[in-house]
This record gives structure tokens, C-alpha cells and sequence, in this order.
């Protein structure tokens, strides 16, 4: 299968600042990526659809503003969590849609602490 | 919009013992179908996964999951559970080529000696 990276895996960071996190696929390219986000002991959420060369599309409830997505070419979207706090404290997965097997392909996530 | 359940929060059996884990959805036509499993603090290993064909569907480690159209469901069974399985189980629906994914909230998976 399709093979997806994320960077960096772990990352704390002060409040107020700002983190950004990498999404790749290695092997294919992506037209469409997808944010999740997955608190401990939930299930994960979609966050934003990403799509190459245009605005990210944000599920109802998730401020585009504080969660920025910029999916500049077929191989990588990034996140930026904007003036990050406590709250934004999670592990955020990305994965990547491959058309040739007509399926998301999952990067191994990305630990957000925000102190 | 599709919807994805799985009923049991957290199953304990015993090693070597027989797992069943449960999943249904909603939605109006067959949506594609997933299992992942989770260990702490990693990310998501595809077990297995139903597009169409043959409704016994064989994954890793062991473990396969059948689909019922019928029921809506997508069971995940493994005849005989070893430690190492211990971890959270998410069923999964995928619909528009899996352009939109839906995860239901994970079972809990432990595993007595």
C-alpha cells in the first residue's frame, strides 16, 4: 500500500505559539488529504478535506482561522495550529487519498502538547 | 450522512479465547468498510478492508470480518486472541471512493493471561 509520513511526531510547544505539522506521501500523489484530530480515548474526528491548489473545505465547529491548511502541492499538506492552547492538545493524523486504489492512506500522527 | 457504531466500548477475553467485535452503519447504499486498530500512542494499522466481492474478508494477524447487508454490519472475528492484540479496534465507513471517511468510537480491547 501507499505509504504516508507525517513531521514531526511529537511536538510541545508554549501557549501561544504557533505549530505547524507536515503530511507526505512518499509514493503517490494526493489531489486530496485529509486532518483528523483524536483526543485520548476518543475516536477520530475530520477535522478538514484538503484539496491541492485551493481552499481547504473544514467540517462544521473547526475555526479555519486557528487550524490552517495549506496543501501547496501533491505531495504535501501542512497544518498550522495558529496561537495554539491547552485545548489544541491532541494527536492529529493526516492521511493522504490515493485514486489509484481509491483509498486514504493514514500517516502514523503527530502528538500536539501545548503547555 | 453515514453513520458508524460500535455497541461495545471496552470487551475483555482471555488469551487464546474467540473475539467478535461489532460494527454497523448506516447509510443508503454499500459504503466501503474498514478495521483499524490502534495501539497507544501510535497511529492507525489497516487490518482489513471490504470493497466488494466475496463478503469473508481476510485481514492480518489473523483476524477476517464478514459483511451482512442485511444487518448493516461489519463483525470483526479472530478465532483465538493473543496478548499482543490488546489495543483499540475502529470500524470504519468509506463513501465517494472514500473521499469521506467516518470512524465509529473504538472498542477497547483487553486481553486476560
Amino acid at each position: 500500500g501507499a505509504v504516508v509520513s507525517q513531521h514531526p511526531s511529537r511536538v510541545i510547544c508554549k501557549s501561544g505559539t504557533s505549530v505547524k505539522i507536515e503530511c507526505r506521501s512518499l509514493d503517490f500523489q494526493a489531489t486530496t488529504m485529509f486532518w483528523y484530530r483524536q483526543f485520548p480515548k476518543q475516536s477520530l474526528m475530520l477535522m478538514a478535506t484538503s484539496n491541492e491548489g485551493s481552499k481547504a473545505t473544514y467540517e462544521q465547529g473547526v475555526e479555519k482561522d486557528k487550524f490552517l491548511i495549506n496543501h501547496a502541492s501533491l505531495t504535501l499538506s501542512t497544518l498550522t495550529v495558529t496561537s495554539a492552547h491547552p485545548e489544541d492538545s491532541s494527536f492529529y493524523i493526516c492521511s493522504a487519498w490515493d485514486r489509484d486504489y481509491n483509498e486514504q492512506f493514514f500517516g502514523p500522527g503527530t502528538r500536539l502538547t501545548v503547555l | 450522512a453515514q453513520s458508524v457504531t460500535q455497541p461495545d466500548i471496552h470487551i475483555t477475553v482471555s488469551e487464546g479465547a474467540s473475539l467478535e467485535l461489532r460494527c454497523n452503519y448506516s447509510y443508503g447504499a454499500t459504503p466501503y468498510l474498514f478495521w483499524y486498530v490502534q495501539s497507544p500512542g501510535q497511529g492507525l494499522q489497516l487490518l482489513l478492508k471490504y470493497f466488494s466481492g466475496d463478503t469473508l474478508v481476510q485481514g492480518i494477524k489473523g483476524f477476517e470480518a464478514e459483511f451482512k447487508r442485511s444487518q448493516s454490519s461489519f463483525n470483526l472475528r479472530k478465532p483465538s486472541v493473543h496478548w499482543s492484540d490488546a489495543a483499540e479496534y475502529f470500524c470504519a465507513v468509506g463513501v465517494n471512493n472514500n473521499n469521506d471517511m467516518r470512524f465509529g468510537a473504538g472498542t477497547r480491547l483487553t486481553v486476560k493471561p
